[in-house]
């Protein structure tokens, strides 16, 4: 089945520990995006990417850092995590920008 | 700003019928979504309208109205399989995605 996927699904990290969270699609969609989620909100747009074209949102603080090395696989990066950023991180794809969103699992992210 | 809201919470029984709202201002419009999430679990899309009335799927319709910048998502038959928070979002002039909090729906028996 075409899908998008998510690992870890649970990541713990301590306080200023690096972290990388991936994200794979078989859906070969061109538009990867990467979401944090807080519990009871919306979920907040971190990147996108359409195909190799990278796009940061402009309040996604520079401790957010997105590689996309191929079409089926994206990586979001955290720096050095802090309590605040403790969230359920959202992996999602679609065939271009006006299309409906596939979502992935989604990575639910602990900060010690 | 861009803005969209819908309630925070409603309660429905079982077998009923209940209505989402949704109101949005947004720098144009390319579209509306609706998404249901279950707790702890990613959303997943359930409609989409670009034109102005009433898109029916199975149990679930969604209507739009782009002169009053409102919206709805209708459930009908209410299943316990429904509680869940249903999330309308809004494609707007340079195609991003602007989201609302959500809507919680609560189903009792």
């Amino acid at each position: 089945d075409a899908m998008v996927i998510q690992n870890p699904r649970y990541q713990v990290t301590q306080f200023g520990k690096p972290v990388t969270l991936s994200c794979s699609q078989t859906l070969n969609h061109n538009v990867m995006y990467w979401y944090q989620q807080k519990s009871s909100q919306a979920p907040k747009l971190l990147f996108h990417y359409y195909d190799k074209d990278f796009n940061n949102e402009a309040d996604t603080p520079d401790n957010f850092q997105s590689r996309r090395p191929n079409t089926s696989f994206c990586f979001l990066d955290i720096r050095s995590p802090g309590l605040g950023d403790a969230a359920m991180y959202l992996c999602a794809t679609s065939r271009d920008e006006y299309n409906e969103q596939f979502f992935g699992p989604g990575t639910r992210l602990t900060v010690l | 700003g861009q803005n969209i809201d819908q309630p925070t919470e409603m309660t429905a029984t079982e077998g009923a019928i209940v209505q989402i709202n949704c109101t949005y201002q947004t720098s144009g419009f390319n579209g509306l979504f609706w998404y249901q999430q279950h707790a702890g679990e990613a959303p997943t899309f359930l409609s989409y309208n670009v034109l102005d009335g009433l898109e029916e799927k199975g149990r679930f319709s969604s209507f739009l109205s782009r002169s009053k910048g409102y919206s709805y998502l209708l459930l009908k038959e209410l299943q316990m399989k429904d509680s869940a928070s249903y999330l309308c979002a809004v494609l707007d002039s340079n195609y991003q995605l602007i989201w609302g909090a959500g809507t919680k729906l609560i189903i009792k028996p």
